[in-house]
């Protein structure tokens, strides 16, 4: 099993659909993150999740709603998305957040319609 | 301003060729520095930390200049495997916050 793993890989959704992001890391980590890249732009950090605590939210709109029900487990349910977030989600891992050298999953590509 | 900023590429070598890529941040706090490479359509994966004495993996080798906030990477004798983006990525307070480069794209030719 890798080490990071995100599903779907691919989305397509409607605006007023609800669905979720799934990642899961058999690395033994304890922080994991969202991430999103858009085209042509950097990598936002989205949210910090240190030993199941959320640590961090970089200023997300409430239609992203992350779920961290365990160490190796990390969601990210999506609500009323806006054409705008299409994007490819990246979910990370790290031992946690001071030994913080991140190993990313494949990510999910996101297409909203 | 730009948080991190790199050079803009894309940066086009011969194979064996020397190619040193910088960037640089704003947060003179930023605690931990690391690069990362992207293939086309792949998740970034981890090439190197970067630590205050410099350290080298290799052909690898990255620099981190704190009073300047300056990091560099180097890549000695390229390899066509090396074409890729290289992203300059700046962690500030302890964990709380990663802050990613635009990323320089290498294209190594035969």
């Amino acid at each position: 099993e890798t080490g990071v793993t995100q599903t779907p890989r691919h989305l397509v959704m409607g605006m007023t659909n609800k669905k979720s992001l799934k990642c899961e890391q058999h690395l033994g980590h304890n922080a994991m993150y969202w991430y999103k890249q858009s085209a042509k732009k950097p990598l936002e950090l989205m949210f910090v999740y240190n030993f199941k605590e959320q640590t961090e939210n970089n200023s997300v709109p409430s239609r992203f709603s992350p779920e961290c029900p365990n160490s190796s487990h990390l969601f990210l349910h999506l609500h009323t998305l806006q054409p705008e977030d299409s994007a490819l989600y990246l979910c990370a891992s790290s031992q946690d957040q001071q030994n913080n050298e991140q190993f990313f999953g494949p990510g999910t590509r996101l297409t909203v319609l | 301003r730009k948080e991190v900023e790199q050079d803009p590429g894309p940066f086009n070598v011969p194979e064996g060729a020397t190619v040193a890529f910088n960037c640089t941040y704003s947060n003179s706090a930023s605690q931990s520095f690391f690069w990362y490479r992207q293939d086309c359509r792949k998740e970034p994966k981890l090439l190197m930390s970067v630590y205050s004495s410099g350290n080298e993996d290799g052909r690898f080798t990255a620099q981190l200049n704190r009073a300047s906030q300056y990091i560099s990477l180097l890549i000695r004798d390229s390899k066509l495997s090396d074409s890729a983006t290289y992203l300059c990525v700046v962690e500030e307070g302890y964990g709380q916050n990663f802050v990613f480069g635009p990323g320089t794209r290498l294209s190594v030719l035969p």
